[in-house]
């Protein structure tokens, strides 16, 4: 199995440009999360989704929006990309965390993106 | 407020020693921890999780501990190995239904 795939891995944009983050998982995982990782800030939550046609807002979610139409696909969307949007950028996807415990979530190996 | 935290200064051990790293949180009380491991370059591997009613959890070589009056986790690798050498980060929802905050991660250096 592929697991949760990210592409791009790499890219640059100017400011002002717009791009799409593609996350494709292969694993029936109903819960997606999109994450964004800066130096010495930890994990930190843009958006997730506990099913197709279900989005909602993590902790820092301006910027950014995402759309789930599929249970494989949770794409994320920079429409004006700015020089604080630098960063390096996780999906990850689990089973349902409803109930007493937590499922793990499987991520995906990043896509680092760079706004010049 | 509530946190999460873990030592951001890397832990530098010799290779056969057990690895100790530490996660504390404070104003709230998590129902689990997760560890997580991150090499450079990739995305973080989930590793275990613990729930407040356990005191310990091992897997191989690991072993968590959950401490709900010190506020605090611990994750011990023993017989560390060159191999482990990576970045570990803990996790927690910080309320009932929440979704995962993760701490910054521990660099955890292994030396021959």
């Amino acid at each position: 199995n592929a697991g949760v795939t990210q592409t791009p891995k790499f890219r640059i944009l100017k400011i002002g440009q717009s791009m799409t983050l593609q996350c494709t998982q292969d694993m029936n995982h109903n819960y997606m999360y999109w994450y964004r990782q800066d130096p010495g800030m930890g994990l930190k939550l843009i958006y997730y989704s506990v099913g197709a046609g279900i989005t909602d807002k993590g902790e820092v979610p301006n910027g950014y929006n995402v759309s789930r139409s599929t249970t494989e696909d949770f794409p994320l969307r920079l429409e004006l990309a700015a020089p604080s949007q630098t960063s390096v950028y996780f999906c990850a996807s689990s089973y349902s965390t409803t109930g007493r415990g937590s499922q793990p979530q499987h991520f995906g190996d990043g896509t680092r993106l760079s706004i010049l | 407020s509530q946190k999460i935290e873990q030592n951001s200064e890397a832990l530098n051990i010799q290779e056969g020693k057990t690895a100790t790293l530490t996660c504390n949180y404070t104003n709230y009380s998590p129902a689990y921890l997760q560890w997580y491991r991150q090499d450079p370059g990739r995305g973080p591997v989930f590793l275990l999780l613990i729930r407040e009613n356990e005191k310990e959890k091992r897997k191989e070589r690991l072993k968590v501990t959950f401490d709900t009056t010190l506020k605090q986790s611990l994750f011990h690798i023993t017989a560390s190995q060159p191999a482990d050498s990576a970045t570990y980060l803990c996790a927690s929802p910080k309320s009932s239904g929440d979704k995962l905050t993760f701490g910054t991660g521990t660099r955890l250096a292994v030396r021959p």
